[in-house]
C-alpha cells in the first residue's frame, strides 16, 4: 500500500515566477491538506481539500492556491514567487479520521 | 485559535538515558494532541495521539505522552533513549472532530549522544 506521495522532490525556481507541487494521496484518503515548513520552524497550515472544495484555509496569501482532482489527488499552486517562499512543503491526506499521513516533501528553493 | 510551545529547542540525551521533551498548548476549546517526529530530509511520522479517555498515551518506539489538562501540557518521554531516536520531534495540537488542521509547535531536536 502506497504512502502518500508528493513531486517533485527537489525544485529550484526564481523569484516572480510560479512553481505547481503535487501529491497524491494514501490510498483510501479523500482529503488532502498541505502543509509549508520553513527551515528550524514547525509546519504551518496552508489549505485542505475534501471533495474537490477547500474545505478550511490557514493564514496564507491568495498567491497560493490549490486544486483537488475526483481521484483525490491535488496540487498547490505559488504564484509571484518570492524568496520567503523557500520551504519544504508537506502533503498529508487522511479521511474521517484523526490522523493525517504525511508525504515526504518538496524542498521548494527560490533565488 | 490555538497554539502550542515547545520550551526546548535543542535535548541532548547519552544513550540509554530517558528524555522528556516538554509540550504546552493553549485552546480555549477541546484539542486533540499529537507527537511526531521528523527524521532528516524526510516527511513526518506519528509517534502518538491524544483524543480522549487515558491520560497517559503510549506510542510507538517505546515513547510515551501524558496529557494533564490543569497544566495544558502533553510531555512526550522515553525512558531509555537510543543513537536511532535523534530526529526532530514536533508536538501539535487540533480542534476535535476528525481531519482538522493540525498546528504545530517549533519542533525539538533531540540529539543523542553515545
Amino acid at each position: 500500500d502506497a504512502g502518500v506521495t508528493q513531486s517533485p522532490t527537489h525544485l529550484i525556481k526564481t523569484r516572480g515566477q510560479q512553481v505547481t507541487l503535487r501529491c497524491s494521496p494514501k490510498s483510501g484518503h479523500d482529503t488532502v491538506s498541505w502543509y509549508q515548513q520553513a527551515l528550524g520552524q514547525g509546519p504551518q497550515f496552508i489549505f485542505q481539500y475534501y471533495e474537490e472544495e477547500e474545505r478550511q484555509r490557514g493564514n496564507f496569501p491568495d498567491r497560493f492556491s490549490g486544486h483537488q482532482f475526483p481521484n483525490y489527488s491535488s496540487e498547490l499552486n505559488v504564484n509571484a514567487l518570492l524568496l520567503g517562499d523557500s520551504a519544504l512543503y508537506l502533503c498529508a491526506s487522511t479521511r474521517i479520521s484523526y490522523e493525517q499521513y504525511f508525504g515526504p516533501g518538496t524542498r521548494l528553493t527560490v533565488t | 485559535a490555538q497554539s502550542v510551545t515547545q520550551l526546548d529547542s535543542q535535548v541532548p540525551v547519552f544513550e540509554e538515558a530517558p528524555v522528556e521533551l516538554r509540550c504546552n498548548y493553549s485552546s480555549s476549546v477541546s484539542v486533540y494532541l499529537f507527537w511526531y517526529v521528523q527524521y532528516p530530509n524526510q516527511g513526518l511520522q506519528l509517534l502518538l495521539k491524544y483524543l480522549s479517555g487515558s491520560t497517559l498515551v503510549k506510542g510507538i518506539n517505546g515513547f510515551e505522552a501524558e496529557f494533564n489538562k490543569s497544566q495544558t501540557s502533553f510531555h512526550l518521554r522515553k525512558p531509555s533513549v537510543h543513537i536511532s531516536d535523534t530526529a526532530e520531534y514536533f508536538c501539535a495540537v487540533s480542534l476535535t472532530g476528525g481531519g482538522n488542521k493540525l498546528t504545530f509547535g517549533t519542533g525539538t531536536q533531540l540529539k543523542v549522544e553515545l
